[in-house]
């Protein structure tokens, strides 16, 4: 069966400070990989998502950049975080050509 | 016309009693319509899913009734349980290798 990993599960982070949040699927390959990201009783935001290795497409213009340096690896990452970049970030993956995403058990980002 | 608009944004029902989240969408080449759960702190999981070739699908206690004239399609929770609990999220999207989109979230509290 197919599981996804993410950690850590909690990460606190100063202001200004880089990011490298990491996410991994087993038991599939080629799978479509996505980021997402959900602010304190909202909902979800998609950040990124990839088709293949090396292939990234952005959603939403900010402070983030995603890689996925490996079939079933992808990264989140900034330079230089922000207050704004608080918040829950969702890891998923699906199968390739259909649904449905399975996500991860995510991140919980607090900026200082 | 990506979009996916849910209501309500939170409910409050009775034990025993039946839960309704609608969604509508304007994207006709919509082909896949899941419904995820998601308890604080965890990610989404995968709940039910349908798609447009038939009007309804049943599992356990959860219906998914779908109307494409109309282009919605609501999850129905029969007897709700104070375990069911959840943000509620629906979602929707067109063949290929397209991610979901997302509705806004239905906070749905059962009380005793």
């Amino acid at each position: 069966s197919q599981t996804i990993h993410q950690w850590p599960a909690t990460l606190v982070q100063p202001v200004g400070s880089p990011l490298s949040l990491e996410c991994t699927v087993e038991g599939t390959s080629n799978p479509n990989l996505y980021w997402y990201r959900q602010a304190a009783g909202r909902g979800l935001q998609l950040l990124f998502y990839s088709v293949g290795i090396g292939q990234i497409s952005s959603e939403v213009p900010q402070n983030l950049s995603a890689s996925r340096p490996q079939d079933r690896q992808f990264i989140l990452s900034s330079k230089k975080l922000l207050l704004s970049d608080s918040g829950f970030y969702l890891c998923a993956w699906s199968p390739k050509g259909y649904q449905p995403q399975h996500f991860g058990d995510g991140t919980r980002l607090s900026i200082l | 016309q990506q979009q996916v608009k849910q209501s309500p944004q939170s409910l409050i029902v009775q034990k025993g009693g039946i839960s309704i989240i609608n969604c509508a969408y304007e994207n006709t080449a919509f082909d896949y319509f899941p419904w995820y759960q998601q308890f604080p702190g965890k990610g989404p999981a995968l709940l039910i899913a349908i798609r447009p070739d038939v009007s309804e699908k049943k599992e356990g206690r959860f219906t998914i009734s779908f109307n494409k004239s109309a282009k919605q399609f609501s999850l129905h929770i029969m007897d709700s349980q104070p375990g069911d609990s959840a943000t509620y999220f629906c979602a929707a999207s067109s063949p290929g290798n397209t991610p979901l989109v997302f509705g806004k979230g239905t906070r749905l509290s059962v009380i005793a």
